[in-house]
C-alpha cells in the first residue's frame, strides 16, 4: 500500500462510452499525476496538477479530460476513447513545493480496454 | 532531450546478483530513481540517489551512479523469486511549479530461475 488508491482496477468501455477513472491520495500531498502505460512503452506523462491547477498537459487529446476537485482527489473523464487507448493508467502523488527530490508514489492502475 | 534507456530483459539464478543498467541524457537531472513493478501492479519506488553520489546501499540493493558517463545500475544482492518484476530506471527533470517530472526507460524484466 502506497497511500494512493485507484478505482476501477479493470475497465471495459466501448468507443462511444463516458467513463471516469478516480485517484485518491492519503499522503498529504499537493501534486497529482496521470500516466498512461502501454505494453512495449515507456511511461508517458499526461498530466499534471500542483494545488489543484493544471500545470502540464502533456499533448494528450481532448478525449480525455481531468479533473482536480482538491489536493486529494484526481478523476480522468474518457469519452469517445479509441481500441489504441486501451494501456494501464497510473496515478501518482507528490509532495510538491520542496527545493529537494519531488518523490512520486503511484497507485496500483487501472487496466483499460477499449472496445 | 531527455531519454532514459534500459536493457529490456534479465535473467538470473536465484541466490546469484543482479544487475540492471540505465543510462540517461539530461546532465541537470538531480536525483534518479529505480522503481519496481510486480504484475498487475502499479509502480513501487524502490530506492533513488541524488546526483552529487556515486553510490547509495539499502540492505540487498546497491545503486551505482557514474554521472560523468550517465550511467546508473541497481544491483540486487542474493536475488529471490520475488525480485521477478519490471524495473524502472527514472530521471527528475524539472517540472513546472516545483513538481517533479519523470522520464521513464523502457523498463527492464528481471527473470528469477529457481
Amino acid at each position: 500500500e502506497t497511500g494512493v488508491t485507484q478505482t476501477p482496477r479493470h475497465l471495459v468501455m466501448g468507443m462511444t462510452n463516458k467513463k471516469s477513472l478516480k485517484c485518491e491520495q492519503h499522503l498529504g500531498h499537493n501534486a497529482m499525476y496521470w500516466y498512461k502505460q502501454s505494453a512495449k512503452k515507456p511511461l508517458e506523462l499526461m498530466f499534471v496538477y500542483n494545488f489543484k491547477e493544471q500545470t502540464e498537459n502533456n499533448s494528450v487529446p481532448s478525449r480525455f479530460s481531468p479533473e482536480c476537485p482538491n489536493s486529494s482527489h484526481l478523476f480522468l473523464h474518457l469519452h469517445t476513447l479509441q481500441p489504441e487507448d486501451s494501456a494501464l493508467y497510473l496515478c501518482a502523488s507528490s509532495r510538491a513545493g520542496d527545493s529537494n527530490t519531488d518523490t512520486q508514489y503511484f497507485g496500483p492502475g487501472t487496466r483499460l480496454t477499449v472496445l | 532531450g531527455e531519454d532514459v534507456e534500459q536493457s529490456l530483459f534479465l535473467s538470473v539464478r536465484e541466490g546469484d546478483s543482479s544487475v540492471i543498467n540505465c543510462t540517461y541524457t539530461d546532465s541537470s537531472s538531480t536525483y534518479l530513481y529505480w522503481y519496481k513493478q510486480e504484475p498487475g501492479a502499479g509502480l513501487q519506488l524502490l530506492t533513488y540517489i541524488f546526483s552529487n553520489m556515486d553510490m547509495k546501499q539499502d540492505q540487498r540493493l546497491t545503486v551505482l551512479l557514474n554521472k560523468k558517463d550517465k550511467h546508473l545500475s541497481l544491483r540486487i544482492a542474493d536475488t529471490q523469486t520475488g525480485d521477478s518484476a519490471i524495473y524502472f530506471c527514472a530521471e527528475e527533470a524539472q517540472g513546472s511549479s516545483n513538481t517533479g517530472k519523470l522520464i521513464f526507460g523502457q523498463g527492464t524484466t528481471l527473470q528469477v530461475k529457481p
